[in-house]
This record gives structure tokens, sequence and C-alpha cells, in this order.
């Protein structure tokens, strides 16, 4: 079955770095496009970043443009997000996703991990 | 950027029907996705593409899009569907994908 397993979530302080991985399982990592999606405490989702199934198109939601970069390693089944300035605002549980389709845009999310928590505060 | 509206809660009785909007500008055009959320868990797929359910949802989740509203319906309600319902969709003049901003159903 597909599995998607966050790690790398803690706390950190404001104007520094982080890194989330998300090690999947059960499918064809490669065939599918991937995302991250947030979820501030006690807030809505939030859709993060997506990354198509090679790697060759990346796509930003505009509060962290510039600031985290998404990519993929294939030969290890595995998504990364790179959170560079973080602010308290990106505090939230940050969740890996699948979309269904390799290319990921107009689309949507048929498999979501179980979340790490990223925690901004000095 | 483009809005999606939801109402903060729906409150139905077990066994009627819950239904749950989302409203955004012309969203007749686009494919609209949900999403339920229980407590402590991470969201699960339940309509895709307005209509569609995916492999194990119960019949009783349907969906329908028209105007600028789409609508998520539970049919013969249970305890079970107590949740919190997401809409999304995509974006296609920012790249962006879209959260609605969330809707608590509670079953009394």
């Amino acid at each position: 079955q597909v599995q998607l397993v966050e790690s790398g979530g803690g706390v950190v302080q404001p104007g520094t770095s982080l890194r989330l991985s998300c090690a999947a399982s059960g499918f064809t990592f490669s065939r599918f496009g991937l995302h991250w999606v947030r979820q501030a405490p006690g807030k809505g989702l939030e859709w993060v970043a997506l990354t198509s199934y090679d790697g060759g198109n990346k796509y930003y939601a505009d509060s962290v443009k510039g600031r985290f970069s998404i990519s993929r390693d294939n030969s290890k089944d595995t998504l990364y997000l790179e959170m560079n300035s973080l602010r308290p605002e990106d505090t939230a549980l940050y969740y890996c996703a699948r979309d269904v389709r390799a290319l990921g845009t107009y689309s949507y999310f048929d498999h979501w991990g179980q979340g790490a928590l990223v925690t901004v505060s000095s | 950027s483009y809005v999606l509206t939801q109402p903060p809660s729906v409150s139905v009785a077990p066994g009627q029907t819950a239904r749950v909007t989302c409203g955004g500008d012309n969203i007749e055009y686009k494919s609209v996705h949900w999403y339920q959320q229980k407590p402590g868990q991470a969201p699960v797929l339940v309509v895709h593409d307005v209509t569609d359910r995916p492999s194990g949802i119960p019949e009783r989740f349907s969906g329908s899009n028209s105007g600028n509203t789409a609508t998520l319906t539970i049919s013969r309600v249970e305890a079970g569907d107590e949740a919190e319902y997401y809409c999304q969709v995509w974006d296609s003049s920012s790249d962006h994908f879209v959260f609605g901003t969330g809707t608590k159903v509670t079953v009394l």
C-alpha cells in the first residue's frame, strides 16, 4: 500500500533553515507528482509546493516562494522541502502528498503522509 | 488569487443529509475535489473531479458544481462523518492549488 513518511521537523529559531524529507513506498515513485501541504495549529490546509514526476517543473505558493525549495531524489524514493529564512508564521504541520498525475497540475491529492511538525520560535 | 469560501460549520442529525458548499468565481468551470479530515489525522480524499468517489468511499458522499458554488452532499449522515471538510481546485491563472476555508460538520 502507498506510504508517505515525513521526517525532519523540529523547533527552530526565526531566520534559520530546516530540511524536511518524505520517504515513499508502495508505488512507483518516479511516475507521480508530489506536494507539500501545511496546516498551522487550529487552521486550515495551505498548499506549499509541487514538483512534477521528474523534478522538471516546480510550483510554489506565494507565501514561500524564494524561501522554500522542493526537490526529489527518484533513486531514493524521497521528497524534500528545504526551508530557509523561516518565520513564526511558517509554524505548521507539513504534509507530503501524492498527486494522481505525473505533472501534478490541474489535479488533486490521493495519498497523504501523517505530517512533520515545524515550530519557528525564539 | 482565487478564493474558495466555505461556511465555518454545518450541523446535521443522524440519518439526515448534510450539504457543504464551496463558493468561488465561476467555479463551475473547474474540477473540484473534496477532503475529509478528522482530528489528529491526515486529510482523506472523498470526492474528486466534482462527482467521482475513490474506492472505499461510501456512495453516501456525492458532489455537484454549478454557477459559483460546488457542493459536497453527505446522505444518511453517520456519527463517523463528523469531521472538517475542505474543497480544493487548481487555479490555472496563478498555477496554484487552492483549498477552501474548511467546514466543520457536526452530527447532533
